[in-house]
């Protein structure tokens, strides 16, 4: 079942912060946070497994509430750099050898 | 540092031709993916590879089919294309078969079917 991200869009200055959701309504093992920019390959940011971890890459961090089957992505002090579209990839307890399903994607703009 | 490298970048198909998409990897990862990504859609899973000499179906695999060849290389095959094909197609790897592996993605091919 396709994780439910929100919001769909957002547009930021430079220096903003934004917070992209990820939401299931089943049991999670892992979530997975991949970055696309225009016309390029996804490329991987960070992986959250249960147990509720908090995760940070440069300005980026990541956590995961294991009660609430969410994951939240947390971008501070935002960049052009992180324009984007970030998709979050979810793993159920008992799916089969690792495969994600992925949300539909938050496209992230962020302006001088 | 090539990673994963899919061949061609662009093709246009007509309606009822084969061809076959290719990728290899060079991380010696045991795990391959093909995705099909659509406008508004995300990334679908059409057929994966947990190791050499084994694959199954992902979420989309009607109208495909996949060799892996050899633990570099992971093939994905239209046998009849048709319009509702056209799209990218990435593929993927992943050191292990469970999802505490990253993926990595190749550049992907942008096939058109008219």
């Amino acid at each position: 079942q396709q994780p439910v991200q929100s919001p769909q869009a957002v547009i930021l200055r430079e220096g903003e912060d934004a917070v992209i959701n990820c939401s299931s309504s089943k049991a999670l093992y892992s979530v997975h946070w991949y970055r696309q920019k225009h016309g390029e390959a996804p490329v991987f940011l960070m992986i959250l497994l249960k147990g509720g971890e908090q995760k940070g890459h440069e300005k980026i961090s990541a956590s995961f509430n294991e009660k609430k089957q969410q994951s939240s992505l947390y971008l501070t002090a935002s960049q052009l750099s992180y324009s984007g579209t970030y998709f979050c990839g979810t793993d159920y307890y008992g799916g089969s050898q690792g495969n994600l399903i992925f949300g539909k994607g938050t496209k992230l703009s962020v302006k001088p | 540092n090539a990673g994963v490298t899919q061949t061609p970048k662009f093709q246009v198909l007509k309606t009822g031709q084969s061809m076959t998409l290719q990728c290899a990897q060079d991380m010696n990862h045991n795990s391959m993916y093909w995705y099909r990504q659509d406008p508004g859609m995300g990334l679908r899973l059409i057929y994966y590879s947990a190791s050499e000499g084994t694959t199954d179906k992902g979420e989309v695999p009607n109208g495909y089919n996949v060799s892996r060849l050899n633990k570099r290389e992971f093939s994905l095959r239209l046998e009849s294309a048709a319009p509702s094909q056209t799209s990218v197609y990435f593929c993927a790897s992943s050191e292990g078969q469970y999802s505490n592996q990253p993926q990595h993605f190749g550049d992907g091919t942008r096939l058109s079917i008219l």
